[in-house]
């Protein structure tokens, strides 16, 4: 099935640094979602994004809906502990059963 | 407000076998989505019901199957089990045409096919 180009794949950073990562389509989405995935968890919704070129915030997370509506981007400043885990972007369909076409994800690791 | 319930948490079954998933929906939510996630993969979509139909499917096999009951709850059914059927299924409930992003995840069940 298909699944949305994410990059970096994984990434290891110190306490305090911060973070980007991106994920792009071949498809437009009129919805972008960005999930984070602790392990024997299911995936927690940090940010929903609408409307392309749309930058929003959720405490020390921005995520903004690249205005080809084929691109999102994710940033967390001053990294913590508790950042550590897997991100997913997701695109939603606009229509129907809305469902969720997810990204390869980016795993974050923090060094101490 | 109880979230999503997904049973059994693990699962080990041997290849050829039939396996069923349940999951509870969220209180106050109609719709339940399924998806696999294989290890090191993001979630793939398989189906969705909605007032006890499917209402959607993913690129799966018709050995993938599903229920939804009056109360909203959800199993999906696999049978003929192949190893590559080894992984993380989640289970998402939703309010159908409620906010976009509504969508909230269960634990998921962890199967094993040997």
């Amino acid at each position: 099935g298909q699944q949305l180009n994410q990059s970096p794949q994984s990434m290891f950073i110190q306490e305090g640094e911060d973070v980007s990562m991106n994920c792009t389509s071949s498809s437009i989405f009129n919805t972008w979602l960005w999930y984070k995935q602790d392990p024997g968890e299911g995936p927690v919704l940090l940010i929903a994004l609408y409307k392309a070129g749309e930058l929003t915030s959720n405490g020390r997370l921005t995520a903004q809906f690249g205005i080809t509506r084929k691109d999102s981007f994710l940033n967390i400043s001053a990294s913590i502990p508790s950042d550590v885990g897997i991100y997913f972007c997701a695109g939603q369909d606009p229509f129907g059963n809305e469902k969720l076409t997810f990204g390869t994800g980016t795993r974050l690791t923090i060094i101490p | 407000e109880t979230g999503v319930t997904q049973s059994p948490t693990h699962l080990i079954k041997t290849r050829g076998q039939q396996v069923t998933l349940r999951c509870s929906s969220q209180s106050g939510h109609n719709t339940v989505s399924w998806y696999q996630q294989a290890l090191g993969q993001g979630p793939q979509f398989i189906f969705q019901y909605y007032r006890e139909e499917e209402n959607g499917r993913g690129n799966f096999p018709p050995r993938f199957s599903g229920l939804q009951f009056p109360n909203y709850s959800s199993e999906l059914n696999v049978n003929a089990l192949e190893l590559d059927d080894s992984a993380l299924y989640l289970c998402a409930s939703s309010l159908y045409g409620g906010p976009r992003h509504g969508y909230t995840f269960g634990s998921g069940t962890r199967l094993t096919v040997v």
